[in-house]
């Protein structure tokens, strides 16, 4: 089946630095999600993309479709504490699986202050 | 809206109990997906709806585990006999019907812990 690969697994950096991380897939895909998880609660979106090339932000966020549509990498800058937790990416191929979401492993982002 | 809700957010259980986790996705949305997280395996999913209807309960790890959802406001997933390697965080999630029904809204999950 279709499985993404996202990368790093885990991130350790110092507040105010930027951060890159990003997925892969041998499949295609017609829409790229992030989404972040904080401790105990569940992942909330953060950024929807649609069209390959797409480049969208959302504040110190910003994420972009790869052109091939087999890959998204998301950006942040600037970190600040609050920005602990995981990092998903999750990929939508369309047709007729209604929605169904192929999720990445998430990346774990910790920042000391 | 609220959001998906899912109930209750922490259940402890014995071995060989049943358990049944509870979700309300957000009103209008008309697919819904049960998903399970632990730290070996990250998230699956295990079965999802549209309309009401199951579409693909592949993700269900055995006969034990079963899903229901009677209308479009409610959903159970239940688990029977219980078992320890089924303690996870069992996420519901939601999307929409039309060009943005990719985005699934999850809930806050319900965290088993099988003793």
């Amino acid at each position: 089946g279709q499985q993404l690969n996202q990368s790093p697994q885990s991130m350790f950096i110092q507040e105010g630095e930027d951060v890159s991380m990003n997925c892969t897939s041998s499949s295609i895909f017609n829409t790229w999600l992030w989404y972040k998880q904080d401790p105990g609660e569940g992942p909330v979106l953060l950024i929807a993309l649609y069209k390959a090339g797409e480049l969208t932000s959302n504040g110190r966020l910003t994420a972009q479709f790869g052109i091939t549509r087999k890959d998204s990498f998301l950006n942040i800058s600037a970190s600040i504490p609050s920005d602990v937790g995981i990092y998903f990416c999750a990929g939508y191929a369309g047709g007729t699986s209604y929605g169904k979401l192929t999720f990445g492993q998430g990346t774990i982002l910790t920042v000391h202050p | 809206d609220a959001g998906v809700i899912q109930s209750p957010r922490h259940e402890v259980t014995e071995m060989g109990q049943e358990v049944t986790l509870r979700c309300k996705p957000i009103s209008g949305h008309n697919s819904l997906f049960w998903y399970r997280q632990t730290m070996m395996r990250g998230l699956e999913l295990l079965i999802y709806f549209n309309n009401n209807v199951p579409i693909d309960d592949s993700g269900m790890p055995e006969d034990r585990f079963s899903a229901k959802m009677p209308n479009a406001s409610f959903s159970t997933l239940k688990i029977q006999p219980s078992e320890p390697r089924d303690s996870a965080v069992y996420f519901c999630a939601s999307s929409a019907r039309g060009g943005m029904n990719t985005e699934a809204f999850f809930g806050q999950g319900t965290r088993l812990t099988v003793v």
